[in-house]
């Protein structure tokens, strides 16, 4: 079955430690996202990326770091300097532009 | 001020109701998405409009380009309605390209 996939569901961060989400689809989508939720508000756009190897910065980076290797996968790397990492974590994947965007099921990352 | 405005933010319904949800925009766009999140947190698209209405199944969609509204219309409401249902609309060219910018999401309880 055609799909994204993100794990894991649940992770858990110390503090200044660098952890990564994982993100791969296998619908052969040029275009890749990686939003963040927090209660109460809207989705932000963290990276984005609409080609292998190339990505750029949405309206929240700071302190997160993307990779874009393959076409299937595009891991977010939430580093010490993200100081307020607790939130649910949302990949999303499409055609290209102005195309409908396709989410994963979410990782849900939290500090400890 | 948000550039992407719903109400209501909370809505309670019985079951056969019929459902309107709203959404508000400030910006030029390429197109509006309607997507749907069940509380386990995955999100689905629902729509994708850029003039007029779109239908499928008990859902109904529209939008008014000139007063930069739409509206979310579900028909014979039933208890897995229930969800929260987010507006997003895609960036004009000159922004960041492809992306989106979302409203906050209603809440919408179906009671049986």
């Amino acid at each position: 079955d055609g799909g994204i996939t993100q794990s894991p569901k649940y992770l858990f961060r110390k503090e200044g430690q660098n952890v990564t989400l994982s993100c791969e689809q296998n619908l052969n989508h040029d275009a890749m996202y990686w939003y963040r939720q927090d209660p109460g508000q809207g989705l932000r756009l963290i990276y984005y990326s609409q080609i292998v190897n190339d990505f750029q910065k949405g309206d929240i980076a700071e302190g997160y770091s993307v990779s874009r290797e393959k076409k299937e996968s595009f891991p977010l790397t939430v580093t010490s300097a993200q100081k307020n990492p607790t939130a649910f974590y949302l990949c999303a994947s499409g055609q290209g532009f102005q195309e409908t965007q396709y989410f994963g099921p979410g990782t849900r990352l939290l500090v400890l | 001020k948000n550039e992407v405005e719903q109400s209501p933010q909370n809505l309670t319904a019985q079951e056969g109701e019929f459902i309107t949800i709203n959404c508000s925009y400030s910006v030029g766009i390429s197109a509006l998405h309607w997507l749907q999140q069940h509380p386990g947190g995955g999100i689905v698209s629902l729509f994708m409009l850029s003039s007029g209405k779109k239908k499928h199944g008990r859902l109904i969609a529209t939008i008014n380009i000139q007063e930069k509204h739409s509206s979310l219309h579900i028909t014979a409401s039933h208890p897995r309605d229930s969800a929260v249902y987010i507006c997003a609309v895609g960036r004009p060219y000159g922004g960041s390209q492809g992306n989106l910018i979302f409203g906050k999401g209603t809440k919408l309880s179906v009671k049986p």
